[in-house]
């Protein structure tokens, strides 16, 4: 079955470094999304992608974060200067068409910032 | 704006058991909501996506429905086995906003 897949799948980095964390999407989907989970806490919306450009974004995704879709599967989120709370699981997530459709998630990417 | 609220937090249950998870939210427009598996440490794993249109969906001994007038979806687990041991989370779609997460509720079936 296809699936969505990220890697790294743990990064440890120091504050203030740059971080860049990769998704391959399910192939024929067209939506994309990165999630946060901080540890103990709600998964939180990130942002949205669709049509080579930014659709939605929440108040987390500040100038600090940055979304790419370099090529026809990659599609990565870079935070440019890391922060201690940055520290969460990053989950990406695609969709084949409109919101009728099944949202599926990869297995996320641990990011720990020190 | 869209709330998901999930209770209970925590539920252990002998197996073998029947149980339901509760979820409301507070956008009766929703569009859809969907119900994920999280395992701990892992990925989100969709369950079940119940259209605003559908009051049920059914996969194997999951059964999720939909009350969009009282803002209510439940998860019915038929006959619980330890490995359905994690955290389940309902997430709304409203119209062209994303999903809406719930906290989950964490389900432990004793064997």
């Amino acid at each position: 079955e296809p699936e969505v897949t990220q890697t790294p799948s743990h990064q440890v980095t120091q504050m203030g470094q740059e971080v860049i964390l990769r998704c391959v999407p399910i192939s024929n989907h067209l939506y994309f999304y990165w999630y946060r989970q901080i540890l103990g806490q709600k998964v939180e919306f990130l942002v949205s992608f669709y049509n080579n450009e930014i659709s939605e974004k929440s108040e987390i995704f500040d100038d600090q974060f940055s979304v790419e879709r370099p090529d026809g599967s990659n599609f990565t989120l870079k935070i440019r200067s890391t922060k201690l709370e940055d520290s969460a699981m990053y989950f990406c997530a695609s969709r084949e068409t409109g919101p009728g459709n099944t949202i599926y998630f990869g297995e996320g990417s641990w990011l720990t910032v020190v | 704006k869209q709330e998901v609220t999930q209770i209970p937090a925590a539920l252990s249950v002998p197996e073998g058991e029947n149980l339901v998870l509760n979820c409301s939210f507070t956008d009766s427009a929703i569009y859809n909501l969907q119900w994920f598996r999280q395992d701990p440490g892992k990925g989100l794993t969709s369950l079940l996506l119940i259209q605003s249109s559908q009051r049920e969906q059914t996969s194997g001994r999951l059964n999720a429905s939909l009350d969009k007038s009282s803002g209510r979806s439940t998860l019915y687990i038929a006959a619980s086995q330890p490995g359905d041991s994690a955290t389940y989370l309902c997430a709304g779609v409203s119209g062209n906003t994303p999903l809406v997460f719930g906290k989950g509720t964490r389900l432990s079936v004793i064997a």
